[in-house]
């Protein structure tokens, strides 16, 4: 049973259209994020999210959107795709509180924007 | 804002042998986490060491240990006995307690290769 899940696993867009990636937890975690791994590797947070707060990377473009239902759940919605949006998605979650714990990572997400 | 510099954008080790990887990083924090997380060809990210700051001790997983030395602000992993299977990225990471520990910063990777 996968931790954190996230689908698609890949996505191949033209640039303007809209995508949404889904990511679900079954850990019971409080905190859910999504950081963005671009072509160099390098792993940036975009948002984290839980119950109480939405804590935004304010470089991320507006264009980003999280979308959580439930605490289980956070979805990306990215809006007007452009070609540097091109890179592998991760989501993840983590047990907050008096016990800081690792970062569960998904298996990431391609995006590909043509 | 803390941030987590590996020096050694490249790596390359012969099967078997010990190869050290570097991290140094930045905080006026006296409390908080250190990672190591790998990122082989698959690019799942999977959880290769912990260490809290406030233990003097360093974490050993097997063939993998750590050199945590708070001072000097210096988190090194050491891989012993290379296997093929340890070729990744390997991304060093620091967790604040504050905030929820909401605050994960990573390092830019080094790319390890095993030669056999």
């Amino acid at each position: 049973d996968t931790a954190v899940s996230q689908t698609p696993k890949y996505l191949v867009t033209q640039m303007g259209n809209d995508k949404s990636i889904k990511c679900e937890q079954n850990l019971g975690h409080d905190t859910m994020y999504w950081y963005k791994q671009d072509s160099k590797k390098f792993l940036k947070i975009m948002f984290s999210y839980n119950n109480k707060e939405l804590i935004i990377n304010e470089t991320v473009p507006n264009r980003f959107s999280p979308k959580s239902p439930d605490k289980a759940h956070l979805n990306l919605h990215i809006n007007s795709l452009e070609l540097g949006d091109s890179a592998v998605y991760f989501c993840a979650s983590s047990q907050d509180g008096f016990y800081t714990g690792e970062l569960f990572f998904g298996e990431g997400s391609r995006l590909t924007v043509l | 804002a803390q941030t987590v510099t590996q020096s050694q954008p490249e790596m390359s080790v012969q099967e078997a042998e010990t190869v050290t990887l570097s991290c140094t990083y930045d905080t006026s924090e006296s409390d908080y986490y250190l990672f190591w997380y790998k990122q082989p060809p698959s690019r799942q990210m999977i959880l290769v060491i912990r260490q809290e700051a406030y233990k003097q001790q360093n974490a050993t997983e097997n063939r993998f240990s750590v050199n945590f030395q708070k001072a000097a602000k210096s988190f090194s992993l050491k891989i012993s006995d290379s296997q093929l299977g340890d070729a990744a990225m390997y991304f060093c990471a620091y967790r604040s307690v504050d905030n929820y520990g909401q605050n994960f910063v990573f390092g830019p990777g080094t790319r390890l290769s095993v030669l056999p």
